[in-house]
């Protein structure tokens, strides 16, 4: 079946340092790619979105590009703030395992950023 | 404003003492889903409705059911709840058919069963 694999975490770093979140996926078909983001106590919302190979989503800072051959999708941020501290999670829909109704998400990497 | 609501936001509870958790979106929105987030497992799906009347199991179905009576409305039951059901539920909702619209999170209800 289709799976998601990023770190666990935390992740801590200075503010403005760069920033990857390694996600890898495991699916057949032609997936979208989808990083969300959860800030304490709030459910998660759309950080940014690839719907197709060599696709690059950009949001708030954040980038990641749909790499087919290595099937990754790393979250990158040139200088983070104190304010990105959340969870983020990496996720797919629309593996042949899965279908268009189904989401995997991976486990979430915990974000903190140190003033 | 678009949202997706869930309630309570907390929730205590003893084993075996039925219970739900309601969630309504105002999007119009088709597909509905309840997911629960546990540390180190991240979000698993636990049942999900593609429109009213019409639900599935999701990947952690036990101990759990769901009705889609309307579209807005896709209450979760625990009708015995136990304590490993102890964790934080979301639901969700996503307009559209096509394979890259997102889904929209409710705020979470956690939930503790002792």
């Amino acid at each position: 079946g289709d799976s998601v694999t990023q770190m666990e975490g935390p992740v801590t770093l200075s503010e403005e340092a760069f920033l990857t979140i390694n996600c890898t996926y495991t699916a057949t078909g032609y997936p979208s790619l989808f990083w969300y983001v959860q800030y304490p106590g709030e459910g998660l919302q759309l950080l940014l979105k690839a719907t197709k190979a060599d696709d690059k989503g950009s949001n708030k800072g954040f980038e990641a590009t749909y790499r087919k051959e290595t099937t990754s999708f790393h979250l990158e941020k040139g200088s983070v703030q104190v304010s990105d501290s959340a969870v983020y999670f990496c996720a797919l829909r629309g593996g042949s395992s899965g279908g268009y109704q189904k989401v995997t998400f991976g486990i979430g990497t915990k974000l903190q950023v140190i003033p | 404003e678009a949202q997706v609501t869930q309630n309570p936001r907390y929730l205590i509870t003893v084993t075996g003492k039925k219970l739900t958790v309601t969630c309504s979106q105002n999007m119009n929105h088709e597909y509905m889903s309840w997911y629960r987030q546990d540390p180190g497992l991240g979000l698993r799906q636990i049942y999900y409705s593609m429109n009213v009347e019409v639900t599935d199991k999701g990947d952690v179905p036990e101990g759990y059911k769901v009705s889609r009576k309307e579209k807005r409305n896709f209450p979760l039951i625990l009708e015995s709840p136990s304590p490993n059901q102890t964790s934080l539920y979301f639901c969700a909702s996503r307009g559209g058919l096509s394979s890259n619209s997102p889904l929209h999170f409710g705020n979470g209800t956690r939930l503790t069963v002792t």
